[in-house]
């Protein structure tokens, strides 16, 4: 049971270029979410997913797309990479809403230049 | 706009003493309030759930009240312990969904042997 897993762990990417996050949970779970940290700002929910095939907006989604063709998997894209994109990216997975823990992933580290 | 409010200075205690971290919220009216342990480089780790309608909750050392009338959740860790150092995290989440998940930037805490 691995639980939520992230790749790559870390990336750089130069201005403009395009890449895809992927995160995977083997529990079964319905909801997923991507998140984002920076210093000083906390956690931001970026996009977030109550179940296959949807997908809904979070608090910082601009610049990022999503999709969940599988239960399982839940991929973060980045089209045309910005420096303001440059954070530390965390999937995160539960079985129901606000009631429920979230479990999250190792995270991933990119770096826009 | 919703805000979370965590002390944002690092708060050093000695082995053995209770820890005691607040988050105060505004502009929000939760359903459930969550706390996380984040150890750096690392993703948050699920410790403790509460409801609106609960007062108190416990689990071994930790011990989480909330105050809807105060808009404050107080985080205790009894009888720390220096591998309780970490950065500990509050989230709010309002009912039906996460579309108002908002988390806190954290409170570093160090326990000195």
């Amino acid at each position: 049971n691995a639980g939520v897993t992230q790749t790559p762990k870390f990336r750089v990417l130069k201005t403009g270029q395009s890449m895809t996050l992927l995160c995977a949970q083997d529990m079964n779970h319905e909801y997923m979410y991507w998140y984002r940290q920076d210093p000083g700002m906390g956690l931001r929910l970026i996009h977030y997913s109550v179940g296959e095939g949807t997908t809904a907006k979070g608090e910082v989604p601009d610049g990022y797309n999503v999709s969940r063709l599988k239960k399982q998997n839940f991929l973060l894209g980045l089209e045309s990479a910005a420096p303001s994109q440059t954070s530390v990216y965390f999937c995160a997975s539960s079985l129901g809403g606000g009631g429920y823990e979230q479990y999250f992933g190792p995270g991933t580290r990119l770096t826009v230049t | 706009s919703q805000k979370i409010e965590q002390n944002s200075e690092a708060l050093n205690i000695q082995e053995g003493k209770t820890a005691t971290l607040t988050c105060n919220y505004t502009n929000y009216s939760p359903a459930y309030l969550q706390w996380y342990r984040q150890d750096p480089g690392r993703g948050p780790v699920f410790l403790l759930l509460i409801r609106e309608n609960e007062k108190e909750k416990r689990k071994e050392r930790l011990k989480v009240t909330f105050d809807t009338t105060l808009k404050q959740s107080l985080f205790h860790i009894t009888a720390s312990q220096p591998a309780d150092s970490a950065t500990y995290l509050c989230a709010l989440f309002g009912d039906g969904g996460y579309q108002k998940v908002t988390f806190g930037t954290g409170t570093k805490l160090q326990v000195i042997p």
